[in-house]
């Protein structure tokens, strides 16, 4: 079965810095990866995914992951935050088994 | 569209008492998942359905959780008798039965607490 690892519980950061969410997986076949967001007292919305193809993966507002085979890594990025962007994300991987794991979760606080 | 829906979106309730939470899914998505949230054990998948199918339930923790899909527009997960370590955030999302690369889309969620 795959795992997922996400390595920070929290991130502080301030507003307009970069920031780097790191997310690593193992799996013994290959996966479907997924970044949602989850904002206060609201379900889970999807960032982004990786099905195939270009390892770079665009998502919405700005965040873009970089999927990394060799180091079995999804890492979200974003160049330049904004105090919206403070809430819980989530990395989750799945394959054909359709058994989707999520890690942890990583707070990301967006200070003024 | 409406999105998922769940209701209802807060239940207090005491232990041993019977809880219902209900799910519609998307419209024209014929995969739906329960999932729980804790702070202890993060999000977990309970079940899932496929053409109101259940395929997988063996993340349903024990007997007093069940599962069902009458058809393809509602869900709901039963919790009987319910314990205060039921306690959490259920989830429910769909999606086309396209495959595993398919997005999930989730409903709102139901916060429980079982005094």
């Amino acid at each position: 079965a795959q795992s997922v690892t996400q390595l920070d519980s929290q991130v502080p950061v301030f507003e307009e810095a970069p920031v780097e969410l790191r997310c690593n997986y193992s799996s013994s076949v290959s996966v479907y990866l997924f970044w949602y967001v989850q904002y206060p007292n609201q379900g889970l919305q999807l960032l982004l995914k990786y099905l195939s193809g270009s390892t770079l993966v665009k998502g919405i507002n700005g965040f873009e992951a970089e999927f990394n085979k060799s180091q079995t890594s999804f890492h979200l990025r974003k160049p330049s935050v904004h105090i919206s962007d403070t809430a819980e994300y989530f990395c989750a991987v799945t394959s054909n088994n359709n058994d989707m794991r999520f890690g942890a979760g990583t707070r990301l606080t967006v200070k003024p | 569209d409406a999105g998922v829906i769940q209701s209802p979106r807060h239940e207090v309730t005491e232990m041993g008492q019977e809880v219902t939470l209900r799910c519609k899914p998307i419209s024209g998505h014929n995969s739906l998942f329960w999932y729980r949230q804790t702070m202890m054990r993060g999000l977990e998948l309970l079940i899932y359905f496929n053409n109101n199918v259940p395929i997988d339930d063996s993340g349903m923790p024990e007997d007093r959780f069940s599962a069902k899909m009458p058809n393809a527009s509602f869900s709901t997960l039963k919790i009987q008798p319910s314990e205060p370590r039921d306690s959490a955030v259920y989830f429910c999302a769909s999606r086309i039965s396209g495959g595993a690369g398919e997005t999930q889309y989730f409903g709102p969620g139901t916060r429980l607490l079982v005094l």
